[in-house]
């Protein structure tokens, strides 16, 4: 079966640093990622992890350790815009194509 | 930038009516993927498609559901007969590797 749990909710103030966990149980696992929601909007595409490690790009960094089925997505020098919801997924299949498992999704509140 | 469009934006239909969705891939792409999102819940994977073909797809897309790239820019989803359930918001997305890249939704309400 497939499990993919991330809190539900998560608030922090402006300039602060966030860690958004995210653990997964797949039949497969070719690819993790991380998404953006903002409410009303489409998902847009944050980062990609599939080798163990840590991924930075500007002020969002993830995480990845497959022994641990486990990610997180850490989001540095908080703004504002950044109150939205991060969407953990992962593809199962081999290949590219395939399909992404998405979790809920984390809904974080950034405040002043 | 290049982005994946969709069309309608809103789309209101009856119940039994047929719809179809309509998306325009980012041109240089070659995965093409319909998801659905239920007001408050999950993205949730209908099908994917390329070289043509479907290559994969989930328990919700059953027989009421088609998908055509019937050009070169055009890929479609189709549903015969539309449920209550059926009110989501649809997303079409793309990608040439791993990463998929989402088009900004079609809202289908089936009254």
């Amino acid at each position: 079966g497939q499990n993919i749990d991330q809190p539900t909710e998560m608030t922090a103030t402006e300039g602060a640093i966030v860690q958004i966990n995210c653990t997964y149980q797949t039949s497969g696992f070719n690819g993790l990622f991380w998404y953006q929601q903002h409410a009303g909007e489409a998902p847009t595409f944050l980062s990609y992890n599939v080798l163990d490690g840590l991924e930075e790009k500007g002020r969002f960094s993830s995480f990845l350790s497959r022994s641990k089925g486990y990610s997180y997505l850490l989001l540095k020098e908080l703004q504002m815009k950044d109150s939205a919801s991060y969407l953990c997924a992962v593809r199962e299949g081999t290949q590219a194509g395939t399909a992404l498992i998405f979790g809920k999704g984390t809904t974080l509140s950034v405040s002043s | 930038e290049p982005e994946v469009t969709q069309t309608p934006s809103h789309q209101v239909t009856q119940m039994g009516q047929e719809v179809i969705l309509r998306c325009v891939p980012i041109s240089n792409h070659l995965y093409f993927y319909w998801y659905r999102q239920i007001l408050g819940q999950k993205v949730e994977f209908l099908v994917s498609f390329y070289n043509n073909e479907i290559s994969e797809k989930s328990e919700i897309f059953d027989d009421q559901f088609s998908v055509e790239r019937p050009d070169g820019s055009n890929f479609t989803l189709k549903i015969r007969s539309t449920k209550l359930e059926d009110s989501a918001m649809y997303f079409c997305a793309s990608g040439q590797g791993p990463e998929a890249f989402f088009g900004q939704g079609t809202r289908l309400t089936v009254v």
